[in-house]
């Protein structure tokens, strides 16, 4: 059964870069008949897609953060990672990373991660 | 962009009761419509998609149904472990294929 868990810092200061790793276990980021996509949630509020990454490295980014994302795969790892650029504190959230199915389903998540933007 | 609005966002019942969420599309998403639910500390789980379809390992007290714009999402008789938030999601424009708001179910 595939298994997902991100990794990454819990704080992170305005202005810097936030960086968070999906690791894929009991499956495959070369799978064709996946995409893989970050999911975020402030905290008490509703969830906001990110963007996605297809095996292949073709990516897709919510208009509103396309500025600042950069999503990539290392299928050597069976991993995928999320760069966010220039954070402030309204990007405080829980960070989850989930394989898409079924044309924009989220059928498998990681158990989240909060990332703070505080200095 | 297709908004997906979630009524009650509150519902107050009782385990054992019946339970009925709504979600609401600003335009027509077909049948391409997903229901998770969300426990505290923990990511949603996917419970229905396409409007009908129950995803594996979902009990069968879990139902979908609705086409178009109008969704619900029907618990036929409530356990404990079935009270959490519940949101809806489209797919129809994916991506970013859009959530409702959250409807929190609530032991009353």
């Amino acid at each position: 059964q595939v298994q997902l868990q991100e990794s990454g810092p819990g704080l992170v200061k305005p202005s810097e870069t936030l960086s968070l790793t999906c690791t894929v276990s009991g499956g495959s980021v070369s799978s064709g008949s996946y995409y893989w996509s970050w999911i975020r949630q402030p905290p008490g509020k509703g969830l906001e897609w990110i963007g996605y990454i297809y095996y292949s490295g073709s990516t897709n980014y919510n208009p509103s953060l396309k500025s600042r994302v950069t999503i990539s795969v290392d299928t050597s790892k069976n991993q995928f990672s999320l760069k966010l650029s220039s954070v402030t504190a309204a990007d405080t959230a829980v960070y989850y990373c989930a394989r898409v199915t079924g044309g924009g389903y989220y059928g498998v998540w990681g158990q989240g991660t909060l990332v703070t933007v505080s200095s | 962009e297709i908004v997906l609005t979630q009524s009650p966002a509150t519902l107050s019942l009782s385990p054992g009761e019946r339970a009925t969420l709504s979600c609401r599309a600003s335009q027509s998403v077909s049948s391409y419509l997903a229901w998770y639910q969300q426990k505290p500390g923990q990511a949603p789980r996917l419970l229905i998609y396409d409007a009908s379809n129950r995803a594996t390992g979902i009990p069968a007290r879990f139902s979908g149904s609705g086409s178009g714009t109008d969704f619900t999402l029907t618990i036929s008789s409530l356990e404990p472990e079935d009270f959490a938030v519940y949101y809806c999601q489209q797919r129809s424009n994916w991506p970013p294929g859009t959530f409702g708001q959250g409807t929190k179910l609530e032991i009353k």
